[in-house]
């Protein structure tokens, strides 16, 4: 059973543009929904969160926006740059602060 | 990485050996889970602990048993490894506040079994 659907698997933008990855969920027992962030050869970090109460929230050049009708939030990077290559990963959260993850997207800010 | 080793960072090892990957931080948090990273799967919940000796399964915990003794070390045991258990690991924290996921991971253990 896969409780959190993320698309695209990959993804190229040209530097200044913007990038968006979605993710859905299955069931309404999620309290947080975070965003991390994967260089290579790293752990995961984590970049932005959002809780469900909150239809959006905005980080510097990131945002999360959130729509619990329909069990969707998203990752939007305004002016991507070359050093947000990475790969990004949502999570739904549950209790004891537990993370179910997407399966990825790997984005690629072409210069 | 938040206060969080991990060791061995890399690790070949045969079929059929136990194998211990240990977590250790000096953040004082509550929580640590343990991870593992796969292409095209993402990270998957091994096991994770809510206390001391407090300790419950995650998504793919077959094969994995995991122990706490002490606030600081979270260990993570291959009973007899295969090799679909190659894999990296990843040890993370919480400081575990109500309605907050916030997690910090390590830097990772590669583990090999051939």
């Amino acid at each position: 059973q896969q409780q959190v659907k993320q698309s695209p698997q990959s993804l190229i933008v040209q530097k200044g543009g913007i990038s968006i990855i979605n993710c859905a969920y299955e069931n309404t027992a999620f309290d947080y929904f975070p965003w991390y962030q994967q260089f290579p050869g790293k752990g995961p970090a984590l970049l932005i969160a959002i809780r469900p109460d909150v239809s959006e929230k905005k980080e510097g050049r990131f945002t999360i926006s959130f729509n619990k009708s329909a069990k969707q939030f998203s990752l939007h990077i305004m002016d991507s740059q070359p050093g947000d290559s990475a790969t990004y990963f949502c999570a739904v959260c549950s209790g004891y602060s537990t993370l179910t993850f997407g399966k990825g997207t790997m984005l690629l800010v072409s210069p | 990485d938040a206060g969080i080793t991990q060791s061995p960072r890399h690790k070949v090892t045969e079929t059929g050996t136990p194998v211990t990957l240990r977590c250790h931080q000096t953040e004082n948090h509550r929580y640590m889970y343990w991870y593992r990273q796969d292409p095209g799967h993402g990270l998957r919940l091994i096991h994770y602990s809510y206390g001391v000796k407090d300790t419950d399964k995650g998504e793919v915990s077959d094969g994995y048993s995991v122990s706490r003794s002490k606030t600081e070390d979270f260990l993570l045991t291959l009973e007899s490894a295969t090799s679909s258990q190659t894999s990296v690991y990843f040890c993370a924290i919480s400081p575990g506040l109500a309605g907050v996921g916030e997690q910090y991971f390590g830097p990772g253990t590669r583990l090999t079994v051939t």
